[in-house]
């Protein structure tokens, strides 16, 4: 069973607003990480933001917020203030309390910024 | 730049080469992965170490063969591929402390190309 769904494969944003992207999870664990990486054509990942399963507080970094509705098993990505440079393709991620490393990633969802 | 290093960024190889793939990181991290990656897709886990053991080999062919000097070099040996095997192949690392809360860092990625 797929584990992280991103539905959105791909997503137009005009520059300087916002945008949401959409992932959801499927895991019987209590203990879990949830994590969204950016990556642009130039195929570097770079780890955006993480919320563990516990968090009580949704995560934030600079333009980065992750609305987490657990009980709905979602961890959306919403980006605020979009930049030419944030057009990319963003992966969701999860790591489950397994012990084993494995991060379980969602198809990608690419997003272009428009001027 | 990212704190994970990768070299060569692009390898072109006929079937009956013999190459390596380079991954260098310095954050201290105890645990290292190869994952390779097609275009438009998310990367597929290949193989996994923990304090230079190899503790996960997702059935990934013989002609790939991983190689963990130290802590913090990990190589990736490549023997009679195959054209399919042509993608981006990334390395990433992070610490093992037994929780979920840890990202993978990946560096920039090796684009390889069998001809």
């Amino acid at each position: 069973a797929q584990k992280i769904t991103q539905t959105q494969p791909g997503m137009f944003v005009q520059e300087k607003e916002a945008v949401t992207l959409d992932c959801t999870y499927d895991t019987s664990d209590q203990s879990y990480g949830l994590f969204w990486y950016k990556q642009p054509s130039s195929g570097e990942m770079i780890f955006l933001i993480y919320q563990g399963s516990y968090d009580e507080q949704n995560a934030t970094e600079g333009r980065y917020s992750l609305n987490f509705q657990k009980a709905r098993k979602s961890a959306n990505l919403v980006i605020s203030a979009s930049q030419l440079g944030d057009s990319a393709m963003y992966f969701c991620a999860m790591r489950e309390g397994r012990g084993d490393y494995k991060l379980s990633f969602g198809a990608g969802t690419t997003v272009t910024v428009r001027a | 730049d990212t704190e994970v290093t990768q070299t060569p960024k692009h390898l072109v190889m006929g079937m009956t080469n013999k190459k390596s793939l380079k991954c260098e990181q310095h954050m201290g991290h105890r645990a290292m992965y190869w994952y390779k990656q097609k275009a438009k897709k998310p990367p597929e886990l290949m193989f996994v170490y923990s304090y230079e053991k190899l503790s996960i080999n997702e059935s990934v062919p013989s002609r790939f063969s991983p190689e963990c000097p130290n802590s913090s070099l990990l190589n990736l040996h490549l023997h009679a591929l195959q054209p399919e095997d042509s993608a981006l192949y990334l390395c990433a690392s992070s610490q093992r402390d037994g929780t979920v809360a840890m990202p993978q860092h990946f560096g920039d990625g090796t684009r390889l190309s069998i001809l």
